[in-house]
């Protein structure tokens, strides 16, 4: 079955660093594209970033253009978000969420979403 | 991007139906079909419930359908079950390979 479990999360302090990891079973992973979506707390989802199934193609949303950074290892099932000059508005879950497949012309926002992992940005 | 606006709330006895709305522009929900609904019980992952505007993944009761006009979709549960108490999320493409969901509904089982 599909598994997508994420880690990396903790406290940081405004303007540092964090990355988060994203392990992926159960599924091909080099066919699909995949999200980042963060929640705050009491709050919907929104929608952070994607990449597409062999890495050539990202895309973030206005919010974290410039600060964070989608990629991923395909040898090793791995989805990572890099997060640079980290903001207070970034409290968070984070979630990977696992997009359309490479053949697929289907567009979502992720059909399967792991756990998430909680990032809090505080002095 | 503005998030969809969606009800704060709705509720219903068991075996009742409910309807949820999720309202946006002509630039996401009136522009696509793409429209996705989520279930969200408090502590976990949201689970896809319809993608594409009325489609049903496997595994998820036909008591769940979707819908949409124009700018506004509609996401109605029959038959309310206890364990259908849950947040409820809307999503959309909004074009130029960007995303934006809903505010989010608590549906509760009287």
């Amino acid at each position: 079955q599909v598994q997508l479990v994420e880690s990396g999360g903790g406290v940081v302090q405004p303007g540092k660093s964090l990355r988060l990891s994203c392990e992926a079973s159960g599924f091909t992973f080099s066919s699909y594209g995949m999200h980042w979506v963060r929640q705050a707390p009491g709050k919907g989802p929104e929608w952070v970033a994607d990449i597409w199934y062999d890495g050539s193609h990202k895309d973030y949303a206005d919010s974290v253009k410039g600060r964070f950074t989608i990629s991923r290892d395909n040898s090793k099932n791995t989805l990572s978000l890099q997060m640079n000059n980290l903001r207070v508005e970034d409290t968070a879950v984070y979630y990977c969420a696992r997009a359309a497949a490479f053949d697929s012309d289907e567009v979502t926002t992720g059909d399967y979403w792991g756990q998430g992992t909680l990032v809090t940005v505080s002095s | 991007q503005s998030a969809l606006t969606q009800p704060p709330s709705a509720s219903g006895s068991p075996g009742q139906s409910v309807t949820i709305s999720c309202t946006g522009t002509s630039s996401d929900v009136g522009a696509y079909n793409y429209v996705s609904w989520y279930q969200q019980h408090p502590g976990k992952a949201p689970k896809r419930m319809i993608y594409e505007v009325s489609k049903r993944p496997s595994g998820v009761p036909d008591r769940f359908s979707g819908s949409k006009s124009g700018n506004t979709a509609s996401l109605t549960v029959s038959g309310l079950q206890a364990e259908d108490e849950a947040d409820y999320y809307c999503s959309s493409y909004a074009g130029n390979n960007n995303y934006v969901f809903g505010t989010g509904t608590k549906v509760t089982v009287l």
